[in-house]
């Protein structure tokens, strides 16, 4: 059974600052990976989708990597922002139309 | 965003009576998928589509049945509603390259059983 993890849980941040979330599957064996922003009370944002035979992705100040072999992804955020404070969740695809979403890494940015 | 609207937005309901909710997209996208949010669980797929009258079972399917009888709505029902399926249910879609194409979600529905 695939299972996502991702950590820390949750991470603050002061303005400006570079950061990196990881997003860590069990299960080699993927199609592709997505990236999610959640804001509370709200649905969920599509940042960035990597398919399993890319190594990275970019959106503006968004970076995410994926290493199949290790299982692991990355989502890197340049210059942070207040407005960047949201839960962040990785998805992993695995099956045909079956995904596993991890628990999601809350971010806050200090001003 | 993509074309997603989901109804009702909120619903309190009581223990034992049968619920729907509804899915609707303006995408013509092929796959829809509904997925409960829970603390402490993340998201969970319940059930998913893959064309008209088509569709599958996902991890927390128990308890939950779908109807998909045009492109554009995909129906979760609650056939008998219990206090365990209070949460978040958002509906999602993808598509038109099949499964590994990202998903787009709805804005939710917030069920209440009491």
């Amino acid at each position: 059974k695939q299972e996502v993890t991702q950590i820390p849980a949750a991470l603050s941040v002061p303005e400006g600052e570079n950061l990196v979330l990881n997003c860590s599957f069990t299960d080699s064996a993927i199609y592709n990976l997505q990236w999610f922003r959640q804001d509370p009370g709200k649905g969920l944002t599509s940042l960035l989708l990597i398919q399993s035979s890319q190594r990275e992705q970019t959106s503006g100040r968004l970076n995410a990597s994926l290493d199949k072999s290790s299982g692991r992804s990355t989502l890197y955020i340049a210059a942070s922002q207040p407005g960047d404070s949201a839960t962040y969740l990785c998805a992993v695809y695995t099956n045909a139309g079956k995904s596993t979403f991890g628990d999601g890494t809350t971010l806050t940015v200090k001003p | 965003d993509a074309g997603i609207t989901q109804s009702p937005r909120h619903k309190v309901t009581e223990t034992g009576t049968p619920v729907t909710l509804r899915c609707h997209q303006t995408e013509n996208h092929r796959y829809m998928y509904w997925y409960r949010q829970d603390p402490g669980h993340g998201l969970r797929l319940i059930h998913y589509s893959y064309g008209v009258k088509d569709t599958d079972k996902g991890e927390v399917s128990d308890g939950y049945s779908v109807s998909r009888s045009k492109t554009e709505d995909f129906l979760l029902t609650l056939e008998s509603a219990t206090s365990s399926q209070t949460s978040v249910y958002f509906c999602a879609i993808s598509g038109l390259a099949g499964v590994s194409d990202e998903q787009y979600f709805g804005p939710g529905t917030r069920l209440t059983v009491t």
